[in-house]
C-alpha cells in the first residue's frame, strides 16, 4: 500500500527566500508524481507532473525533482512571494492503479 | 472548455438526512474519481467510475455511501443518513481515459452535517 508523507506540515519564510518542500513515498512503482496547490476553501491546482522516467520538471519559479530509488520528491520555489502562500500537496498513482495517493500537505506562509 | 464542475459548493444537512453531490467532468472526459478530505487531513480516494461502470470502489465506506456515473448526466455521490463524521470536502476529478497523465479536479463540495 502506497503511503505518501510530507514534511514539514507547516512552513513560514520571509518573502524573497528560496525554499524546498519535501515529499516521500513508500512504493517506488509510481507512474508519475504530481504537485498540487490548494488555497483555503478552494480546489486543487496542478502545478507540476513528473513522469517516472524523468528526474525533474520546471515551471516558472517552481522546480520539482523525483528520485524513485530513494522514494523522494522535492518542490523548489525560488524567490518566494506572498501569493505563494497555500497548502502544497504531492500525490502519486501506482502502475496499473489510477487512484492518487496524497500526502497530508505542507502549509506554506510567505511573510511580506 | 469548462473545467470540472461540482455542485452544490456548500451543502448543509442534519443528521439522518441524505446528501447528493454532483460532478460534471470536463468535456470529453469519461472517467471520474471522487476523493474526500476530512478536516486537517489529506485527500483520500473513494471511488473511480467510468460511464455506467464502477471500476474501483475500494475507498468507499461499506455503508451509506454510493456513487454512479450514468450514460447521461453528472456523476452522483450519495450519502444516506449522514452523520457528523461525514462533514468534509468532497472533490471530484476527471480524466479523458485510463492512461491519462493527470486528473483535473473540481472546486469541491463542502458538506457540513449539523
Amino acid at each position: 500500500k502506497q503511503e505518501v508523507t510530507q514534511i514539514p506540515a507547516a512552513l513560514s519564510v520571509p518573502e524573497g527566500e528560496n525554499l524546498v518542500l519535501n515529499c516521500s513515498f513508500t512504493d517506488s512503482a509510481i507512474y508519475n508524481l504530481q504537485w498540487f496547490r490548494q488555497d483555503p476553501g478552494k480546489g486543487l491546482t496542478s502545478l507540476l507532473l513528473i513522469q517516472s522516467s524523468q528526474r525533474e520538471q520546471t515551471s516558472g519559479r517552481l522546480n520539482a525533482s523525483l528520485d524513485k530509488s530513494s522514494g523522494r520528491s522535492t518542490l523548489y520555489i525560488a524567490a518566494s512571494q506572498p501569493g505563494d502562500s497555500a497548502t502544497y500537496l504531492c500525490a502519486a498513482p501506482n502502475f496499473g492503479n489510477e487512484k492518487l495517493t496524497f500526502g497530508t500537505g505542507t502549509r506554506l506562509t510567505i511573510i511580506p | 472548455n469548462a473545467g470540472v464542475m461540482q455542485n452544490p459548493r456548500h451543502l448543509v444537512r442534519r443528521r439522518g438526512q441524505e446528501a447528493r453531490l454532483r460532478c460534471s467532468p470536463m468535456k470529453g472526459h469519461s472517467h471520474v474519481y471522487w476523493y474526500r478530505q476530512l478536516p486537517e487531513e489529506g485527500l483520500k480516494f473513494m471511488v473511480y467510475l467510468q460511464k455506467e461502470n464502477i471500476i474501483d470502489e475500494s475507498g468507499m465506506p461499506k455503508e451509506r455511501f454510493s456513487a454512479e456515473f450514468p450514460k447521461e448526466g453528472p456523476s452522483i455521490l450519495r450519502i444516506q443518513q449522514v452523520v457528523r463524521g461525514d462533514s468534509a470536502a468532497y472533490f471530484c476529478a476527471s480524466s479523458p481515459d485510463r492512461e491519462a497523465d493527470t486528473q483535473y479536479f473540481g472546486p469541491g463540495t463542502r458538506l457540513t452535517v449539523l
